[in-house]
């Protein structure tokens, strides 16, 4: 099946590090990956999508230029969490959407593993 | 908007219990709606999903069908095991959402020896 892979899984830095966690979509061609963030016990908050070969869309509330979204090919999408603070620290996931043959609802996203970001 | 409810955990069974995790959807236009499940640490996986109407997905013993009457995709499973313990997430994609996932807060699942 589709696999996404994420990476680094884990990292601590400390404050005020810039710190990329890429996304690669392995057997597939993703034209849009989407960036989640998820704290301790809760959903998804989806951050941002990020489309191949043009910007990436926000979601209301997050910073563009903290969040820099790179999509420069149609596997891989990398995060860049600039300055990181401790505030930062949580625990980001990607998923790449198989495109396939059906409409635009009906794939399902794959995810990777997440990446555990604590900032000291 | 679009949204996802699922029933609040969480949910404690005995090995080899019936397990019902609720899910009911508000949308417009006609989504696909998934099941994923979170194991501890990890990403999500995709555990079955339904693309239309009355359309059953299944996977691994789990299944769900798509009621599009009572706007619902409701996850069972006729008997857990210890393994299955996890946090499981309904979700729904297409509509006006342009592909987006909308996620129900999660429901986490401990199923004890």
């Amino acid at each position: 099946g589709a696999v996404v892979s994420q990476h680094p899984s884990w990292v601590i830095c400390k404050s005020g590090t810039s710190v990329k966690i890429e996304c690669r979509s392995l057997d597939f061609q993703a034209t849009t990956m989407f960036w989640y963030r998820q704290f301790p016990k809760q959903s998804l908050m989806l951050m941002a999508t990020s489309n191949e070969g043009s910007k990436a869309t926000y979601e209301q509330g997050v910073e563009k230029d903290k969040f820099l979204i790179n999509h420069a090919s149609l596997t891989l999408s990398t995060l860049t969490v600039t300055s990181a603070h401790p505030e930062d620290s949580s625990f980001y996931i990607c998923s790449a959407r198989d495109p396939g043959p059906s409409s635009l609802g009906n794939q399902p996203q794959h995810f990777g593993d997440g990446t555990r970001l604590s900032i000291l | 908007g679009d949204s996802v409810t699922q029933m609040e955990g969480p949910v404690t069974l005995s090995e080899e219990a019936f397990l019902t995790i609720n899910c009911t959807y508000t949308a417009t236009g006609y989504p696909s709606l998934f099941w994923y499940v979170q194991y501890p640490g990890e990403g999500l996986q995709l555990l079955l999903k339904a693309t239309k109407a009355d359309d059953k997905g299944s996977n691994k013993g789990f299944e769900a069908t798509y009621r599009k009457e009572t706007t619902s995709f409701h996850l069972e499973k006729g008997s857990v095991q210890v393994s299955d313990s996890a946090v499981y997430f309904c979700a729904l994609s297409g509509g006006n959402q342009g592909g987006k996932l909308i996620f129900g807060q999660g429901t986490e699942l401990s199923v004890k020896p």
